[in-house]
């Protein structure tokens, strides 16, 4: 199947810094993206819709202003993270869209204190 | 609004087969999907179905659809216990979003 990485794999910053994580298509191009947050024994939240081109959808309580999503190129979207707190510390996980599957990046542990 | 419900937990023996389900409540779902997650890790996608289909074969899993119960079903044939990860079921509603349950965490046992 087709891969997604992510980076950074694993960050610890420090209360009101923000942070910046990159989701990449190794093998194909992807129009839509998708970012999701996951607490531990939990199932994926969707956070946001990132499509190529045009500013990403938020669902319903994410706020766009906290969580910035930019989808600058069909292999590439990048969420950040801004003035971070201790209830963002979380597992991020990005998805890609190819066709009618969609591949996730293996997560980004992300540590607020 | 659309759901997708899972059992939390299954316990199986090394060798035994697996079956892990599913039900959702959209009815206008196009494909449905199943994702495995080992611990710290993000999604591998194991297979999909599209909603006109019943059945879909791929080595050792099998999955079934029956879309007038909305219940779908992963079976996993002589279980390993490498198999042992949480699987998620997904379902791709009209919006072209993924609906997940809240997985089930499969147990094998040697």
């Amino acid at each position: 199947g087709a891969v997604v990485s992510q980076h950074p794999s694993r960050v610890i910053c420090k209360s009101g810094t923000s942070v910046k994580i990159e989701c990449r298509s190794l093998d194909f191009q992807a129009t839509t993206m998708f970012w999701y947050r996951q607490f531990p024994k939990q199932s994926l939240m969707l956070m946001a819709t990132s499509n190529e081109g045009s500013k990403a959808t938020y669902e319903q309580g994410v706020e766009k202003d906290k969580f910035l999503i930019n989808h600058a190129s069909l292999t590439l979207s990048t969420l950040t993270v801004t003035s971070a707190h201790p209830e963002d510390s979380s597992f991020y996980i990005c998805s890609a869209r190819d066709i009618h599957e969609q591949y996730f990046g293996p997560g980004t542990r992300l540590t607020v204190t | 609004g659309e759901d997708v419900e899972q059992s939390l937990f299954l316990s199986v023996r090394e060798g035994d087969s697996s079956v892990i389900n599913c039900t959702y409540t959209d009815s206008s779902s196009t494909y449905l999907y199943w994702y495995k997650q080992e611990p710290g890790a993000g999604l591998q996608l194991l297979t999909y179905i599209f909603s006109n289909m019943d059945m879909k074969q791929d080595q050792r899993l099998t999955v079934l659809l029956n879309k007038k119960d909305k219940h779908l079903s992963l079976r996993i044939a002589d279980t390993q216990t490498g198999d042992s990860a949480i699987y998620f079921c997904a379902d791709h509603n009209q919006g072209g979003k993924l609906i997940f349950g809240q997985g089930t965490e499969l147990s094998v046992k040697p």
